[in-house]
């Protein structure tokens, strides 16, 4: 069964850099979500789209941005990179809102130096 | 969000059954039950959910109390890819749809 796509699987950028990260739902999803996972921490919330739309936020930092496109895919960027921005990013989709299961992808190790 | 409270860790024996509790003391009628796990290194993993029945997948069964103030994951019987730590997150009806995972509950399985 098709999967959550994440890209790219690993990042190395130098602070004050950008990086963007992609994330393609699993088909028919039409939810996403991203989470942060620092080093020994558990999963937080950044940010959510349904239908393009963005649905809710966490604690996002007003240095990223993102969006979901019309194919459903959703894009996180994320500018003046600093070293605490060092983590593992977790996109997640899901068949619609409320309490469907969120399929998480792989996710995507940003490591900033 | 409802605070849930777990066991910081749990060890099993492989092929035996794993009974992982929750307390959720504070739940409001219109809250799910949801358990995810997370593998090393990997995203976290949808398990199961429920409302108020005891509920079975392939996974797992869960069981809820019937005050709905606890609830029980149970993995039938354990092997070592089920070493992980396992989050009970309570989800409103309606609410926001985000996950809050708490710290879990690392599950160490012996072989």
């Amino acid at each position: 069964a098709a999967g959550v796509i994440q890209s790219p699987r690993h990042l190395i950028k130098e602070k004050r850099e950008t990086a963007t990260l992609k994330c393609y739902p699993i088909p028919r999803h039409d939810t996403v979500y991203w989470y942060q996972q620092g080093p020994g921490q558990d999963p937080q919330f950044l940010i959510s789209f349904y239908e393009k739309m963005q649905s809710d936020k966490g604690s996002i930092p007003d240095r990223f941005s993102a969006q979901q496109f019309s194919d459903y895919h959703s894009e996180l960027n994320m500018s003046s990179l600093e070293l605490g921005d060092s983590a593992l990013y977790f996109c997640a989709s899901s068949l619609d809102r409320g309490q469907y299961e969120q399929y998480f992808g792989p996710g995507t190790r940003l490591t900033v130096t | 969000d409802a605070k849930t409270t777990q066991p910081n860790s749990m060890e099993s024996n492989e092929e035996e059954p794993v009974h992982l509790p929750c307390n959720h003391s504070t739940i409001s009628g219109t809250d799910y039950i949801h358990w995810y796990r997370q593998l090393p290194s990997q995203g976290p993993e949808y398990v199961i959910h429920g409302l108020t029945s005891n509920v079975n997948n392939r996974m797992a069964s869960l069981a809820i109390a019937e005050d709905r103030k606890s609830s029980t994951l149970i993995l039938h019987r354990a092997t070592l890819r089920d070493a992980a730590v396992y989050y009970c997150i309570l989800k409103g009806k309606g609410g926001s749809e985000k996950l809050v995972f708490g710290k879990g509950m690392k599950l160490t399985v012996n072989p």
